[in-house]
C-alpha cells in the first residue's frame, strides 16, 4: 500500500535555529513529492515540490527540500527559523503514474519555533 | 485572484439532514478533489474528478456524493449526514499533474 510517514508528531527549535521536518514515503512507482503549511484556521498553501532533476529543491518561505531516493525521504529543511514559520506542515506524494490527480498525505508535523 | 473557494466555511447540523458543500475554482483546472482532515490521520481523499462528468472514489467515500456538471464547481453532498462525518472539509483543484490548490475548508459538526 502507498503511504507517507511524518515520524515526528511535533517539533520544537529555537528561532535562528536550523529545522528539519522529516518524511518517508513507501510508493510502488516514481513519486512525485509536495510539502505544503497549514495555518491556524487555513487551508493548505503549497510550499515546493520535487519532479525531477536536482534533488535539492528550493521553495517558498525559505524552505528546501531534499529528495533522497535510496532512503525514500524527502525532509523538509530551513537554515534559520523564525516564530511566524510556527504552523502544521504536510508531506505528500502522487504517483507518476497516476491520472487521478490524488495525493496521499503523512498524518502531519506541527513545528513550534520560540523566541 | 486565482482561487478556491468552499462554502459554507461552518455548519452545525443534526443527523439525518442532507447538505450540500459548495466548492468553486476560478483557475480552468481539470482535476479536483474533496479532502477531509481529521487529527492524527492527515488528509483522507473522498471523492476526485478528473474532469467534466468524470468522477471517481477516493479512499473514504461512505456517505458521500459529488458531481461534477461544470468544470469550475464541484459539490460535495452528503444524504444522511452521520455524526463521524464530523471532520474538516477541504477542496482542492489542479492542472494535471502540478501542485494542488486547496480552499480554506468547511468545519462540519454533525450532531
Amino acid at each position: 500500500a502507498q503511504s507517507v510517514a511524518q515520524p515526528e508528531d511535533q517539533v520544537n527549535v529555537a528561532e535562528g535555529n536550523p529545522l528539519t521536518v522529516k518524511c518517508t514515503y513507501s510508493v510502488s512507482g516514481n513519486p512525485y513529492l509536495f510539502w505544503y503549511v497549514q495555518y491556524p484556521n487555513r487551508g493548505l498553501q503549497f510550499l515546493l515540490k520535487y519532479i525531477t532533476g536536482d534533488n535539492l529543491v528550493k521553495g517558498s518561505y525559505g524552505f528546501e527540500a531534499e529528495f533522497n531516493k535510496s532512503q525514500t525521504s524527502f525532509h523538509l529543511k530551513k537554515p534559520s527559523a523564525l516564530v511566524s514559520d510556527s504552523a502544521l506542515y504536510f508531506c505528500a506524494v502522487r504517483l507518476v503514474s497516476s491520472n487521478t490527480g490524488k495525493l496521499i498525505f503523512g498524518q502531519g508535523t506541527t513545528l513550534q519555533v520560540k523566541p | 485572484e486565482a482561487q478556491v473557494t468552499q462554502n459554507p466555511r461552518y455548519l452545525i447540523t443534526v443527523t439525518g439532514k442532507k447538505l450540500t458543500v459548495t466548492c468553486s475554482q476560478n483557475m480552468n483546472h481539470e482535476y479536483m478533489s474533496w479532502y477531509r482532515q481529521d487529527p492524527g490521520l492527515g488528509l483522507r481523499q473522498i471523492y476526485y474528478s478528473m474532469n467534466v462528468e468524470v468522477t471517481d472514489k477516493g479512499d473514504v467515500p461512505e456517505g458521500y456524493k459529488v458531481s461534477r456538471k461544470e468544470k469550475r464547481n464541484f459539490p460535495l453532498i452528503l444524504e444522511s449526514p452521520s455524526p463521524n462525518q464530523t471532520s474538516l472539509y477541504f477542496c482542492a483543484s489542479s492542472l494535471a499533474r502540478d501542485e494542488q490548490y486547496f480552499g480554506p475548508g468547511t468545519r462540519l459538526t454533525v450532531t
